[in-house]
Order: structure tokens, then sequence, then C-alpha cells
């Protein structure tokens, strides 16, 4: 069966970068573009962008642009995300979803929290 | 972009009782919205796509309509399990996705 299985929750300092990944199972990871989905608490939910693993071509929601870096490693089945110069705003959690006419699998998020 | 607007943003009812959710874009979509229900600490799930088309491994008390800019989730006799947060998304203008704010269903 699919499975999105992503990393552990982060602590950070204001100011820093995270990197989170996503490995995914259960089907070919190159076949579908891997989302990136934010969610702040108790808020609602916000797409950042997306990574076309076969050939790493992204795109971005403009919010994200200058501070999200999505890659993609094929020989681990893997998507990274990558966040930089955070801010209290970034505290969220963090999903990653497969896009097949609707998200129809996502993984099971990742908190991050951002303190000094 | 392409702005959704749910409403209300809190239903309240009883088992048994049928349930609709409002999803209403700022734009003529076609029928390019998807709705996902979120229970507490969990992941959103896909309910239905494309308006209405229905989703394996959901149950059938599950449906979807409309076209246009005005959606509705309906849920045929409620249960206590149906507890979450609903939100719709479109995908018009891909891939700059935008979701509603959500709807939270709450069992009397």
């Amino acid at each position: 069966q699919v499975q999105l299985q992503q990393s552990g929750a982060e602590l950070a300092k204001p100011g820093a970068s995270v990197k989170m990944s996503c490995k995914a199972s259960g089907y070919t990871f190159t076949r579908y573009w891997m989302h990136w989905i934010k969610q702040r608490p108790g808020q609602g939910l916000e797409w950042i962008g997306y990574i076309n693993p076969n050939t790493g071509y992204n795109e971005y929601n403009e919010k994200f642009k200058d501070r999200a870096t999505l890659t993609a490693d094929k020989s681990s089945s893997t998507a990274y995300m990558r966040l930089s110069s955070l801010t209290s705003e970034d505290s969220a959690v963090y999903y990653c979803a497969h896009w097949d006419g609707g998200f129809t699998y996502w993984g099971q998020g990742t908190l991050v929290t951002v303190s000094a | 972009d392409i702005l959704l607007t749910q409403s209300p943003a809190i239903l309240s009812v009883s088992p048994g009782e049928r349930v609709s959710f409002s999803c209403r874009a700022s734009q003529n979509i076609g029928t390019s919205i998807h709705w996902y229900q979120q229970r507490t600490n969990g992941s959103p799930r896909l309910l239905i796509k494309y308006a209405s088309e229905s989703i394996s491994g959901i149950p059938s008390r599950f449906s979807g309509s409309g076209s246009g800019t005005d959606f509705t989730l309906t849920i045929n006799s409620v249960e206590s399990e149906d507890i979450a947060n609903y939100y719709c998304q479109q995908s018009d203008s891909w891939p700059m996705f935008t979701f509603g704010s959500g709807t939270r269903l709450e069992i009397k």
C-alpha cells in the first residue's frame, strides 16, 4: 500500500533553516508529483509547492518561493523540503502529499516549532 | 488567486441526520473541487474528487455535487466517527492550489 513516511518533529531558532523528508513506498516514486502543504495550529491548509521527482522540476506558491526548496532523491524514493529564514509564522505541521486527481495520499506530518 | 469560502464555520447535527457543507469559489472553476476530512490530530483524507467523483474506501454516505462556483458535500446519516473538519480545495488554477477555511462538524 502507498505510504508517505515523514521525518520527526523539529525545533529551530528564528532565522535558522530546517530540512524535512518524506519517504515514499508502495508505488513508483517518479510517476507522481509530490506536494507540500502547511497547516498552522488550529488553522487551515496552505499549498507550498510541488516537485516532479523524475525531472526535479518544481513550482512554488509565490508566498514561499524565496524560502522553500524542494528536492527529491530517486534512489531512496524520498522527497525533501528545506525552509529557510524561519520565523514564528513558520511554526506549523508540514505535510507531503501525493497528487492523483486530488491529494490521494498524505504523510503523517512534520511538526516544526520555531522558538528562541 | 481563487478564493474558496466555506460556510458555516461550525455545523452541529444529531446522529443519523443529513448534513451539507457549502464551498463557494470566487470564480468559475468548473468541477475542479475536491473535499477532505481531517479528524483531530490526523492527516487530511480525500473524500470526493472533481466535485462528485467517489473515492475507493470512502463510505457511500459521502457525496458531492455542484459546478461553476457553488459546491456541496453531503453526509447522509451522520455517524459519530464523522466528527472532523471538512475542507474544500480547488485545482482549477493548477498548480496554484487553494483550500477553503474549513467547516467543523460537531455531533449533538
